[in-house]
């Protein structure tokens, strides 16, 4: 098992250019998550979604669009990119139990720094 | 809303010296508890859990404690070594509206040295 991968490792953009930050999950699970991790603020909830097709907003979600066609897949789009989006972003993965009333554990991916001009 | 407070760092330790982190929490209900480690350039991996009043969570020396009273869970070990060098969060997940809600601390960044 791969777990959670992302891509790219590291991105430069430039005000306004839009990109998509990828990530992928082999482990069939149905929770996926956006973080971005920012200095002295720990990790801030981007998006997430619980399943194919369902996604909701998180703690910071302006400036950020996802969509979830797959349960492998859960795309983060930044539409116009600025400077205040410069951070290192992870993708998650959420394990539930007790038919979803418990949180088991987050697999994280190992991130994609970005840094925006 | 829910909210997790970690001791800010860096914290500096000799190896072998006795680790204590503080982390305390607010939720409404009754959450799940956790820590995560950070290693350099790497993303979170999970430490140790606590579900409910009373557990202990242990996972390589660390252990912590689901203090409900106190709604604590601080992290401890005997004694660190330099592989323990990373970044320690604190995080907590409720069920709203039977969706999980994570919450994590602002992270405390250990180093020990040799």
């Amino acid at each position: 098992n791969a777990g959670v991968t992302q891509t790219p490792k590291f991105q430069v953009l430039k005000t306004g250019q839009s990109m998509t930050l990828q990530c992928a999950q082999d482990m069939n699970h149905e929770y996926m998550s956006w973080y971005r991790q920012d200095p002295g603020m720990g990790l801030r909830l981007i998006h997430y979604s619980v399943g194919a097709g369902i996604t909701d907003q998180g703690e910071v979600p302006n400036g950020y669009n996802v969509s979830r066609s797959t349960t492998e897949d859960f795309p983060l789009r930044l539409l116009s990119a600025a400077p205040s989006q410069t951070s290192v972003y992870f993708c998650a993965t959420l394990v539930t139990g007790l038919a979803g009333r418990r949180a088991e554990t987050q697999y994280f991916g190992p991130g994609t720094r970005l840094l925006v001009l | 809303g829910n909210s997790v407070t970690q001791m800010e760092g860096p914290v500096t330790l000799s190896e072998e010296a006795f680790l204590t982190i503080n982390c305390t929490y607010t939720a409404t209900g009754y959450p799940s508890l956790f820590w995560y480690v950070q290693y350099p350039g790497e993303g979170l991996q999970l430490l140790l859990k606590a579900t409910k009043a009373d557990d202990k969570g242990s996972n390589k020396g660390f252990e912590a404690t689901y203090r409900k009273e106190t709604t604590s869970f601080h992290l401890e070990k005997g004694s660190v070594q330099v592989s323990d060098s990373a970044v320690y969060f604190c995080a907590l997940s409720v069920n709203s509206g039977g969706y999980q809600k994570v919450t994590f601390g602002t992270g405390t960044k250990l180093q020990v040295i040799p």
